[in-house]
Formats: C-alpha cells, structure tokens, sequence
C-alpha cells in the first residue's frame, strides 16, 4: 500500500537560508513522485516530479529534489528562500495501476519564510 | 495552453441543499480525479474516471456522486449538504494512455461554503 509521510508539518527559514523538505515514501511498485505548491486560496502548481530517470530533479523557481530508492525519500531543497516561497508544499506518489494512477498525497508542509 | 477549467469558483449553499461542481479538463486528457480539501487539510482524494468510467474511489460520501461525460467534462454532484462539506473542491486531470508518469494538473479549485 501506498503512503506518503512528510516529516515537518511546519519549517520555518530566514530570508537566504536554504529549504530542507522532507518526504519518505512507501510504495509497492516503482512510483513516480511529484512536490506541489499551494500559495494560500490558490490551486496547486507542480514544482518537480520523478519519473525514473535522473535521481536528482530540478523543477521551477530554483528548487531541486533527490531520489534515494535506499532511503525511501524525496526530500525538496533550495540553496536561498525567497519571501514568496511561503506556501504549503505537498509531496505526492502516483503507481501506475492496470487502469488508471493512484495518487496519495503527504499531509503538506508550512514553509514560512523571516525577513 | 489549454488548463483544467472548474465552475462555479466560490458556491455557497444552505445545509440540506444539493450542490453540483463542473469540471472541464485538458483537452486530450482522459483521466479526471476529484479532491476535497479542507480548511488546513491536505487534498482528500474522492474519486477518478478513466475513459468514462470510474477507476478509483476514495472517501467520497454516499451523499456525493459523480460522472464523466462523453466530452470528458466530469461534474461532482453533492447533496444534502452538511456543514463539514464546506471546503475548496480540485479537480485534476492526466493523460493515462499518453504519459507514463502520473502527472496530475490541478484546476483552481471550487470553494463550496455551506450555512
């Protein structure tokens, strides 16, 4: 069975400071993994997925994920937080079944960002 | 490009009244899931269509249904409602045959408030 935990329901960095996101996964299959931003009363944008390929992702606005199969994990990093990075991330699996993708998400993480 | 298209935005509606979301996904796309998110929750996922027909169910109520049209629009139908349905509505869509990564794009969500 599918599970995503995400180990910090609230992260809080100074402006400049580097973002750590943490994410393990559990999975039968060999999943695909996704990180998704929501800015508050907004949708969900797609920052960065994995889909089997380099182990190291790079997605949008300067954040990067790695792929560790040993550790089960897919935490998401950026070397500086900028103010409008504050927003709550969720960390997402998708297995491909027979007939359609079956997507769990991680309970989210509060990134707050200090000036 | 094209992105997923949900209507109404904000609905608001009396307890024990009937509710009914629209969503209207990527052209070429022929999977639409349906997630409720509650105030401070993590997307719940409710339920998906495949081709017309439902591939996974989450935790939908018994009091919602829902169905995927032949142009692949899907509308989520809510009745008798109860104040804990209140809650922003996403609706997303894929390409199964197409894509073999999951990937799922997010409309901006419906905002259902129940009084």
């Amino acid at each position: 069975a599918q599970s995503v935990t995400q180990l910090d329901s609230h992260v809080s960095v100074s402006e400049g400071t580097p973002v750590l996101l943490r994410c393990n996964y559990s999975s039968s299959y060999s999943p695909s993994l996704f990180w998704y931003v929501q800015h508050p009363n907004k949708g969900l944008q797609l920052l960065l997925k994995y889909t089997s390929a380099a182990t190291l992702v790079k997605g949008i606005n300067g954040f990067e994920a790695e792929f560790k199969k040993s550790e089960t994990s897919f935490h998401l990093t950026k070397p500086s937080a900028h103010m409008s990075d504050a927003a709550e991330y969720f960390c997402v699996v998708s297995d491909r079944e027979t007939s359609y993708d079956k997507v769990i998400f991680g309970p989210g993480t509060s990134l707050s960002v200090i000036p | 490009a094209a992105g997923v298209i949900q209507s109404p935005r904000h609905l608001i509606k009396e307890k024990r009244e009937t509710a009914t979301l629209k969503c209207y996904p990527i052209p070429r796309h022929d999977t639409v899931y349906w997630y409720q998110q509650g105030p401070g929750q993590d997307p719940q996922f409710l339920i998906s269509f495949y081709e017309k027909m439902q591939s996974d169910k989450g935790s939908i109520p018994d009091r919602f249904s829902a169905q995927q049209f032949s142009d692949y629009h899907s509308e989520l139908n809510m009745s008798s409602l109860e104040l804990g349905d209140s809650a922003l509505y996403f609706c997303a869509s894929s390409s199964f045959t197409g894509s073999v990564t999951g990937e799922l794009f997010f409309g901006e969500g419906s905002r259902l408030t129940v009084l």
